[in-house]
């Protein structure tokens, strides 16, 4: 069965980093493409970025760009999130998933963030 | 980038009726190999995403067959033939042909 356990989630003050895991098992990690998506409290899902099989290919939604980096361990079956400069608006609750063909075929529970002075 | 259009984003149901839920691209979504990159989604209350329909029109693994995708190109159409009251919760698409991502709205479907 496959399993994503995200973790790392905090209370954060503006301006400051979280970094964000996600502990998979049930399937062969190395193997599949993942990604975040995030979903701000009462509002919709938001693609956050996705990264191949070993890591060479990233990508990041736009507006996050030099602030979140999508990150892997292989050896240790485990994606990461490194979120810096926080802001208000990034607070949610964030998603690991696992990709399908160019889908979304398994997701995590969420681990929540919470941006606040 | 490509943005993905829903309507309506809120649709009350009668159980046993059937719904349908729309969502339109700027883009075409219809990848060189035939395939359209549009996937659906339902989230129910206090869960996380499901995956129901991927490339337009395949049903994910133990999805009922009273959910149904059609669609190409930059019209997509998410249809359940017959609501039955574990259907309620948010519906999204999501675009999947290029980088960035994107969902749509969402659609929130509850019972009349």
């Amino acid at each position: 069965e496959v399993q994503l356990v995200e973790s790392g989630g905090d209370l954060v003050q503006p301006g400051g980093s979280l970094r964000l895991s996600c502990a998979a098992s049930g399937f062969t990690f190395s193997s599949s493409w993942m990604g975040w998506v995030r979903q701000a409290p009462g509002k919709g899902l938001e693609w956050v970025a996705n990264i191949n099989q070993d890591g060479t290919e990233k990508h990041h939604m736009e507006s996050l760009k030099g602030r979140f980096t999508i990150s892997r361990d292989n050896a240790r079956n485990t994606l990461y999130l490194q979120m810096n400069s926080l802001r208000g608006e990034d607070t949610g609750l964030y998603y690991c998933a696992r990709h399908g063909y160019n889908n979304f075929d398994s997701w995590g529970r969420g681990t929540l963030v919470t941006v606040s002075s | 980038d490509i943005v993905v259009t829903q309507s309506p984003l809120s649709l009350p149901v009668t159980p046993g009726e059937p719904a349908s839920i729309s969502c339109r691209s700027s883009q075409s979504l219809l990848h060189s190999n035939g395939y359209n990159f549009l996937d659906w989604y339902l989230q129910k209350p206090g869960q996380p995403p499901q995956l129901l329909i991927y490339l337009g029109s395949t049903r994910a693994s133990g999805v009922p067959d009273r959910f149904s995708g059609s669609g190409s190109g930059t019209d997509f159409t998410l249809e359940i033939s017959r609501v039955e009251a574990e259907d309620v919760g948010v519906y999204y698409c999501l675009q999947a042909l290029q980088h960035p991502w994107a969902f749509g709205q969402g659609t929130r479907v509850d019972i009349k």
